[in-house]
Parts: C-alpha cells; structure tokens; sequence
C-alpha cells in the first residue's frame, strides 16, 4: 500500500520562528489533507489540498503531485500552534480511506 | 450540528465485555469513516460508510468489530469480547461527499481492564 512519510518528527521553535513541514508519499494520490491534533487530542482539518498551493492566515500548503510530496509551512509560530501535525493521503485505488504519517511533533516555546 | 460528535468520551471496560461507540456526523456530511489512534500503530483506517452502506471494511482489525449507520446520520462502533490490545482512542470523521475534506469528532477514549 502507499506510504507516508513525514519530516522532521519533532521541531522545538521559539515564538515568531517559521517553519516548514514535509510529507512525501509513495504513490500517486486523490486527495491530501494536513491536520493538526492540539495537546487535547482534537485533530483540526487545516487543507484539503490533493494538488497547487492554499493559504489560510499564517498557514500555506504546497502540494506537488508529480512529485509526490506536499510541504506545510508555518510562519511567525505562536505557542497554540504546538502540538501534532499530521498529512493523510487517499490513494488512487478510491477507497476513500486515509493513509496517515506518523506526525511532525512541534513545540513552539515563548 | 455544527461539529462531529462522539460519545462516550471515554469509556472504561472490563475484558470480554460488549461495548458500543456512537458517532453523530455533521449535518448533511453523506460520508462518514472510523480511524482509531493508538501508540503503537498511529492513525489507522477502520471502515467507511457512504450514506448507511459500507463499501470498505477492510480496517476492521478482526471479526468481533462491527460499525452500522442508519438514516444516512448516526452510526455506531461495535466491539464484541474487548480485548486489551483493544484500548486506544477511536475517531469518527465526516465529508460531504466520499473522498472531501475530512472533520474529526472528539473521539472515544476505550480503556479495557
């Protein structure tokens, strides 16, 4: 089956640093879509994005598909920003289940 | 409603025990899938539902799990004879259509005994 990898898996940031994310997967996908999961265990859809590039505030995601690999950038991080992030993909096979990363684990410190 | 929900929001069992898991879709979402979270194994897809059917049972991790939904909204995780190996927190998502944006509920913490 496909496979999803996510980088760095823990990030310590001080407050207002950017960073970036990265998933790749090993397969061509129909949908992609990064969330966050907070210190209570809520996991927050941030994009939908099976391709191209979204911005929502100080949150963008990139997703280039021919090149398998979807990049999350966070810029000028706040302390409500730590906790886990994770990409999920479906794959072509339209079973419309989600195939998880094991998560980008990011603290941001003030 | 405005939101996924799920109840209970934990649940605490003794081995070899029935337990029931509910999970109310956001409104007009006709898509609706189970994931459980546990250490070990991550995020993991369990079943799917597209309106009341389930094209996708493939997750299920054994036959003692059942999921149903009735009415096109409200469907219900059935674990047969708990298992410790059970335990883990159980997720509910739903899409407005099979294949969009994904919402999680609060999920069901299942600690079995």
């Amino acid at each position: 089956g496909i496979q999803v990898e996510q980088s760095p898996p823990d990030l310590i940031l001080q407050e207002g640093a950017n960073s970036t994310l990265r998933c790749n997967f090993s397969d061509s996908v129909n949908n992609l879509q990064w969330f966050h999961q907070n210190p209570w265990g809520q996991l927050i859809n941030l994009f939908y994005i099976p391709s191209g590039t979204k911005q929502n505030g100080r949150l963008s995601a990139t997703t280039v598909a021919t090149e398998r690999y979807s990049l999350l950038y966070i810029s000028s991080s706040q302390t409500t920003d730590s906790g886990v992030y994770f990409c999920a993909v479906e794959g072509r096979d339209s079973s419309y289940k989600l195939i998880f990363g094991s998560g980008t684990r990011l603290l941001v410190r003030p | 409603g405005a939101g996924v929900s799920q109840s209970p929001s934990n649940k605490v069992t003794e081995k070899g025990k029935d337990v029931e898991l509910r999970c109310d879709p956001i409104s007009g979402h006709t898509a609706l899938y189970w994931y459980r979270q546990s250490l070990g194994q991550g995020l993991e897809f369990l079943i799917y539902f597209q309106g009341n059917s389930a094209p996708d049972k493939s997750g299920l991790p054994s036959d003692r799990f059942s999921a149903e939904r009735t009415g096109g909204s409200v469907s219900t995780l059935t674990i047969q004879r708990t298992q410790q190996e059970d335990s883990a927190v159980y997720l509910c998502a739903s899409s407005t259509l099979s294949g969009q944006a994904s919402f999680f509920g609060p999920g069901t913490r299942l600690t079995v005994l």
